[in-house]
């Protein structure tokens, strides 16, 4: 069963302009919804993260925004740059102990921002 | 501070060979986890730990098994190989801190094919 579908799959866009990627869960119990970007040859790394009690979230260019009664959240990566070119996962996960706290990730964006 | 350290970044395999793929962590975490990631699937999550001498099976764990012995390390076996473990694993871990969520840090992943 995919909890968390992503979508597109890739995305091209030009320096200077907007990057939106998006995602849609499905277990209502998830209460806390990260973003990784991985590089070729690395592993992921958590690039913002927003947990469902606020519905925006903005660190620099990136900003999380949340539809709890959608089940949809999405990335936008303002004035992207060839630097962001790099696959994005979004994921979600319930903080329980007894769980481990693990990550449902989506099936990933593969983002090329061309000069 | 080498964070998370999997070993061997590659190897190829034939088929029904064993092996095992090495996780250590030098961050004193108490949770880690296994996955693998294949071309526009995500990542899936294997097995996962809370603690030493705590595993459990997470999405994808069939012909795959692992340990926990001490809280560094986390290591994870092929037992008879078969070319649909060809992938990428990686491994990853973050704190336990009561209900605030951590980031997962991952290592750099190992490239396995069977052939």
């Amino acid at each position: 069963q995919q909890q968390v579908k992503q979508s597109p799959q890739s995305l091209i866009v030009q320096k200077g302009g907007i990057s939106i990627i998006n995602c849609a869960y499905e277990n209502t119990a998830f209460d806390y919804f990260p973003w990784y970007q991985q590089f070729p040859g690395k592993g992921p790394a958590l690039l913002i993260a927003i947990r469902p009690d606020v519905s925006e979230k903005k660190e620099g260019r990136f900003t999380i925004s949340f539809n709890k009664s959608a089940k949809q959240f999405s990335l936008h990566i303002m004035d992207s740059q060839p630097g962001d070119s790099a696959t994005y996962f979004c994921a979600a996960s319930l903080d329980l102990e007894t769980s481990g706290s693990r990550l449902t990730f989506g099936e990933g964006t593969q983002l090329t921002v061309n000069p | 501070n080498a964070g998370v350290t999997q070993t061997p970044k590659f190897r190829i395999l034939k088929i029904g060979q064993s092996m095992t793929l090495q996780c250590a962590q030098d961050m004193n975490h108490n949770y880690m986890y296994w996955y693998r990631q294949d071309p526009g699937m995500g990542l899936k999550l294997i097995y996962y730990s809370v603690g030493a001498g705590i595993t459990d099976k997470g999405e994808v764990p069939n012909g795959y098994n692992v340990s926990r012995s001490t809280t560094e390390d986390f290591p994870l076996r092929l037992e008879l190989a078969a070319p649909s473990q060809t992938s990428v694993y990686f491994c990853a871990s973050r704190p336990r801190q009561g209900k605030s969520n951590q980031p997962q840090h991952f290592g750099d992943g190992t490239r396995l094919s069977i052939l």
